[in-house]
């Protein structure tokens, strides 16, 4: 069966710090990643997604960048964080291919607070 | 862009009272997801509708997508604590674009 892990699960960090988040799924090949951003009791924003590795699609312009060096991990870094960067950071996945119908799953999470 | 509405922002309800919530897109959508985040938790699939007028059903949970493929529905019968937590719905306008646009959601909160 496929899972997802997400890590680290918290983390606090100065202003002005970099950040690495990691994501890898097992038991599927060529998956579709995801990287969202959910501020306190908000929605879910989607910051980038990748269809491949090495492919990556930002869809909002921030201090955040994502690399996908292996086909089933995907990163998410800062070179210097913002107290707006704090969040909840979820690594996502579906089947590969370009069909947008499939199951989107979760990872469990990372909570980034900024201080 | 494609924009998808939630409403609701926020449900608060007597157990044993009904909920539903609304997601309306600015476009046709292909198809659309419901997810389910639990406090603390992530979001999990709930359910995939695809088809025009298309109406689902998960115990007391009925799922509907609208005529026109551009709105639907979250209808929770008789709530019950277990139920609360915030209802995500996902809309995918292109099938071959790779991703999904989420609502903001509803977060439920179920008074015992």
């Amino acid at each position: 069966s496929q899972t997802i892990h997400q890590w680290p699960a918290t983390l606090v960090q100065p202003v002005g710090s970099p950040l690495s988040l990691e994501c890898t799924v097992e038991g599927t090949s060529n998956p579709n990643l995801y990287w969202y951003r959910q501020a306190a009791g908000r929605g879910l924003q989607l910051l980038f997604y990748s269809v491949g590795i090495g492919q990556i699609s930002s869809e909002v312009p921030q201090n955040l960048s994502a690399s996908r060096p292996q086909d089933r991990q995907f990163i998410l870094s800062s070179k210097k964080l913002l107290l707006s960067d704090s969040g909840f950071y979820l690594c996502a996945w579906r089947t590969g291919g370009t069909f947008s119908g499939n199951t989107i799953y979760f990872g469990e999470g990372s909570w980034l607070t900024v201080v | 862009g494609q924009q998808v509405m939630q409403i609701p922002q926020y449900q608060h309800v007597q157990e044993g009272e009904d909920f539903t919530t609304y997601c309306n897109s600015s476009t046709t959508l292909s198809n659309i997801q419901w997810y389910k985040q639990r406090p603390g938790g992530h979001p999990v699939f709930l359910i995939q509708l695809v088809k025009s007028g298309e109406v689902k059903k998960q115990k007391r949970l009925t799922f509907q997508f609208g005529e026109a493929k551009k709105n639907s529905s979250l209808h929770i019968t008789a709530t019950q604590t277990t139920d609360v937590g915030t209802y995500f719905c996902a809309g995918i306008l292109n099938p071959n674009a790779g991703k999904s646009t989420f609502g903001d959601g509803t977060t439920l909160t179920v008074k015992p």
